[in-house]
């Protein structure tokens, strides 16, 4: 079974421009989640999708955003890139049934590298 | 709120000797573990986990972890380090059911030959 993909891997923006990242789940897979990993900070977790809905968020500015379309695909968006905003941008996927209970494990993609000059 | 302390941003380890990655964790609810490695410039891969049920967990690569829930811990070793072992290790915590994991800040282990 084909793991989590994202794309692109690498990227280099600018200050004030936007940015969207793109991740495909396991098949089979119905939740995203997404982390921001930086040396400072760490791993830090973003937001999850499940079934197109957003169902848990972390404590990020307004300038970053998700979605999720109907095949689990999922893509993140920040607006007015920020030099901080420089990090490894992880996606997550698991089952995301509540009937899986803790045992929802997350399976992690390669990352995007996101560069901001 | 849950939380994470790897004791030790950086282990050295000589080739063949036990690797011991330290772990603390504090939760309100019994808590799920696990515990990921990060090679360079790669994403996380899962090594084990601990869901309920046996305290020891074995993992991949001869990787293994004891949940102790007096001392609140969940140490990883392994009883002869490998020069591919050399990596970043990630502790991580979360509570029932599909809420977002919350990791330690890592620590990286070297393998000296």
């Amino acid at each position: 079974k084909a793991g989590v993909t994202q794309t692109p891997r690498y990227l280099i923006k600018t200050r004030g421009q936007q940015v969207t990242l793109s991740c495909s789940p396991i098949s089979g897979h119905r939740s995203v989640s997404w982390y921001q990993q930086t040396p400072g900070q760490g791993l830090q977790f973003l937001f999850e999708y499940f079934s197109e809905t957003q169902r848990n968020k972390g404590n990020f500015p307004g300038r970053f955003s998700g979605r999720q379309f109907s095949n689990s695909r999922s893509e993140m968006n920040v607006s007015t890139l920020e030099l901080g905003d420089s990090a490894l941008y992880l996606c997550a996927s698991s089952l995301g049934g509540h009937s899986s209970g803790g045992t929802d494990t997350q399976y992690f993609g390669p990352g995007t590298r996101l560069t901001v000059l | 709120a849950q939380s994470v302390t790897q004791l030790g941003s950086h282990v050295s380890v000589s080739e063949g000797a036990l690797v011991l990655l330290r772990c603390n964790y504090s939760s309100s609810v019994p808590p799920y573990l696990f515990w990921y490695v990060q090679y360079p410039n790669q994403g996380l891969q899962l090594l084990l986990k601990y869901t309920t049920g046996a305290t020891l967990v074995k993992g991949i690569n001869g990787f293994e972890a004891e949940f102790k829930k007096s001392e609140t811990s969940f140490h990883l070793t392994k009883p002869s380090a490998h020069m591919s072992d050399a990596a970043e290790y990630f502790c991580a915590v979360s509570e029932w059911g599909n809420t977002p994991l919350v990791f330690g800040k890592g620590t990286r282990l070297s393998v000296i030959a």
